[in-house]
């Protein structure tokens, strides 16, 4: 079971999009909807952002959004602000009852 | 609103076993709706899942930690625990609680949607 693959870093200016990509295989992110993303700020808990691949909890902005293709699932933040600053990892139901987590994303608004 | 609270040794010696409570409070740990789960985090790392048990006591752990985890529940005092065996300086991280929606066909996947605040152990003599 390996983590999913992740970029170390992307960033962006205020107002823009950017989107983070995370890949794993034919045995977790593309066998199954069940992919979901978290963000977390400096000594702080996770926090849900997107679930089942591409659905908000409540509070969630709807600035942020999720897909998938094949085994590679995307997060979407668009309108960028200053507090989308923190880490970002995503999170895949890999069969047998198992999860996998990426190795995380530092979003960097410039 | 539920809360989730990890307790137990910060500090551990090589070769010790690390236990960890979750104490579940504004809800109950006795339902068929979630699992309650282990996330660990090493310092400047990212997030490993460590396992997760159902309120039955059925409990999956990750092969990667190659049986060193057991896990318990206890639905009268609404709280999990984590034992991870022969510990090493490798097992240093902040050691998340969460409860994990269980699956419901054609209703919703697998997700972490509630998380403790994560306590640090540290293994070290």
């Amino acid at each position: 079971q390996s983590a999913l693959t992740q970029p170390r870093s992307v960033s962006g200016s205020p107002g823009q999009s950017v989107t983070i990509s995370c890949t794993g295989t034919s045995s977790d992110v593309d066998a199954y909807n069940f992919v979901s993303w978290y963000q977390q700020y400096p000594r702080k808990a996770p926090r849900l952002m997107i679930f089942d691949v591409n659905k908000r909890p409540s509070g969630v902005p709807n600035r942020f959004s999720g897909s998938k293709s094949g085994n590679t699932a995307f997060l979407t933040i668009s309108g960028l602000q200053a507090g989308d600053e923190a880490d970002y990892y995503c999170c895949s139901f890999a069969g047998s009852y198992t999860w996998v987590f990426g190795g995380g994303t530092k979003l960097t608004v410039l | 609103q539920l809360q989730l609270q990890e307790s137990g040794p910060g500090l551990v010696k090589p070769s010790e076993t690390l236990s960890l409570t979750c104490a579940v409070s504004g809800g109950s740990i006795n339902t068929i709706n979630y699992y309650w789960g282990w996330i660990r985090q090493p310092p400047g790392e990212g997030l490993e899942w460590i396992g997760s048990i159902y309120y039955s006591g059925t409990s999956y752990d990750n092969p990667s930690l190659k049986s060193r985890v057991t896990m318990s529940i206890d639905t009268s005092k609404d709280q999990f625990s984590l034992h991870l065996r022969s510990v090493t300086a490798a097992d240093t991280a902040v050691y998340y609680c969460a409860r994990l929606a269980r699956a419901i066909r054609g209703v919703r996947g697998y997700y972490f949607d509630q998380w403790g605040q994560g306590t640090l152990v540290t293994v070290s003599s």
